[in-house]
C-alpha cells in the first residue's frame, strides 16, 4: 500500500530535550516536505527536500533541522524544543518537485506537546 | 508572497442541503493550481478537488464542485447533498509552478453537518 508514515504519532516532551520525528514513504517520491499546523494559521511549510542530500528552508524553519540521506526517509529534528513548537506536524511527499498539480501524499500527523 | 484567505472560521449545514465554503487568494503568477483538502477528526489530510488555473471549466468530483473565478482570485467549494461524513475542517491551498515550491494553505473552515 502506498503510504507516508510518521513516528511517533503523539509525543510529550520537555523544553530542551532533543527529539526526532521520522517520516518514511514507500512510493519512490523525490519531493518530501514538513508542515506544521496551528489553529488559525493553517499548515505552514517548515523544510522541504527535492531529492537525496537536497534540502531547503520553508516558511518557518527556525528551531528545526532535517536530513535526506535516503530517498524514502526525511526526519524532522528538534535540537532544543521549546513550547512554541507545540503543534501538529505533517510530512508530505510527491514524485516530482516541479509539477504543482501533482497529488501530495500526507502522513497521518504527529501531535507534539512541549512542556 | 502568496496568501490564501478563508474568511469563514465555521459553517453549518443541514444534512442533504448544499453549502459553499469561500476562499480567496493573492498571487501575481498565472500558472498555478488550487486545492481543497478535507481534514476529518482523524487529522488525516484528504485531497478533495483540484483546479488548474489555465482551465476555465470548474472542477467537479461527485458531490464536490468549485467555482473558480480567476480574475477575482476566488475559489469556492460547493458541497451538495451534505452528509454527516462531510463534517471536517476544510483547507483551501495554492501551489504555483516553481521548482520545489510549497502548498500555501488558508486557515481552514470547520464544517458542521446537522442531522
Amino acid at each position: 500500500e502506498a503510504q507516508v508514515t510518521q513516528n511517533p504519532r503523539y509525543l510529550i516532551t520537555v523544553t530542551g530535550k532533543k527529539l526526532t520525528v521520522t517520516c518514511s514513504q514507500n512510493m519512490n517520491h523525490e519531493y518530501m516536505s514538513w508542515y506544521r499546523q496551528d489553529p488559525g494559521l493553517g499548515l505552514r511549510q517548515i523544510y522541504y527536500s527535492m531529492n537525496v542530500e537536497v534540502t531547503d528552508k520553508g516558511d518557518v524553519p527556525e528551531g528545526y533541522k532535517v536530513s535526506r540521506k535516503e530517498k524514502r526517509n526525511f526526519p524532522l529534528i528538534l535540537e532544543s524544543p521549546s513550547p512554541n513548537q507545540t503543534s501538529l506536524y505533517f510530512c508530505a511527499s510527491s514524485f516530482s518537485p516541479d509539477n504543482p498539480g501533482e497529488t501530495q501524499y500526507f502522513g497521518p500527523g504527529t501531535r507534539l506537546l512541549v512542556l | 508572497a502568496q496568501t490564501v484567505t478563508q474568511s469563514q472560521p465555521e459553517m453549518s449545514v443541514q444534512e442533504a442541503e448544499t453549502v459553499t465554503l469561500s476562499c480567496t487568494y493573492d498571487t501575481s503568477e498565472s500558472d498555478y493550481y488550487l486545492f481543497w483538502y478535507k481534514q476529518p477528526p482523524s487529522r488525516q489530510m484528504i485531497l478533495v478537488i483540484r483546479q488548474e488555473a489555465y482551465k476555465q471549466q470548474n472542477a467537479t468530483e461527485n458531490r464536490f464542485s468549485v467555482n473558480f473565478q480567476k480574475a477575482a482570485k476566488s475559489f469556492s467549494l460547493k458541497i451538495s447533498d451534505s452528509q454527516l461524513g462531510d463534517a471536517a475542517m476544510y483547507f483551501c491551498a495554492y501551489r504555483r509552478r516553481r521548482y520545489g515550491n510549497k502548498l500555501v494553505f488558508g486557515a481552514g473552515t470547520i464544517l458542521r453537518v446537522k442531522s
